[in-house]
């Protein structure tokens, strides 16, 4: 059965970096094939995708963020980090790491298992 | 705004079907990539509808179905139940992010 769980802060000032850790079970992030990818919606609003690390430690970003975010997997641990730096207001929102669907064999990514989330509020 | 656009809103009476569109572009949908589908409950995360169009994961009702049109996906919603009102949203990949892209999201309203 696979889970993951995020963990982090729920306040952060303006201008601070956040760290946020997904921790997962019943699968390995050194098995071909297996992703682990992060997500936000702000209060609301629609899903944003925020990035994905792979099993061979590729790695994406969301053009819009990807000078500020870095995103790292520990196989040993059974997590992957996710950092923003230099938050805002704006990227006030729910926080979710998810599972890639190890059986899609398509173009792209499809995310099979979701972690319950975590809220993040920024603000002064 | 998103990248895949859906209607904010739909709405049915129980017992009937909807459909909630997601329209792309040559970037993602256009380009041979799939469309997957999720529904988000009140208060909780994300939910694996559908993948690549038309497949349900393990324990996903029949009700649910997904078809393909050109630049643009359909989620089709049978036999409507109260337990069915939720936001759903289409997501795609696409090559000028070179990542996922989701779209708005449609909040479907059992009357």
């Amino acid at each position: 059965q696979i889970t993951l769980k995020e963990s982090g802060p729920t306040l952060v000032k303006p201008t601070q970096t956040l760290t946020l850790t997904c921790t997962f079970s019943g699968f390995s992030l050194g098995t071909r094939g297996v992703g682990v990818g992060w997500f936000r919606q702000p209060p609301g609003k629609a899903l944003e995708w925020l990035a994905l690390v792979y099993w061979d430690d590729d790695k994406r970003y969301s053009p819009s963020l990807k000078t500020r975010l870095t995103i790292t997997k520990d196989t040993s641990r059974n997590q992957v980090v996710l950092s923003m730096t230099n938050v805002d207001p704006v990227d006030t929102a729910r926080y979710y790491c998810a599972h890639r669907h190890a059986g899609y064999s398509g173009a792209g990514d499809a995310f099979d298992i979701w972690g319950q989330g975590t809220t993040v509020t920024v603000s002064s | 705004q998103s990248v895949l656009t859906q209607p904010p809103s739909v709405s049915g009476a129980p017992g009937q079907r909807v459909t909630i569109s997601c329209t792309g572009s040559s970037s993602n949908i256009g380009a041979g990539y799939d469309v997957h589908w999720y529904q988000q409950l009140p208060g909780t995360a994300p939910k694996l509808l559908l993948y690549a169009y038309t497949n349900r994961p393990s324990g996903v009702t029949d009700r649910f179905s997904g078809s393909k049109s050109g630049t643009s996906a359909s989620l089709a919603i049978t036999g409507l139940q109260a337990e069915d009102e939720a936001d759903y949203y289409c997501q795609s990949y696409d090559r000028r992010v070179s990542g996922s892209v989701f779209g708005g999201g449609t909040k479907l309203t059992v009357l």
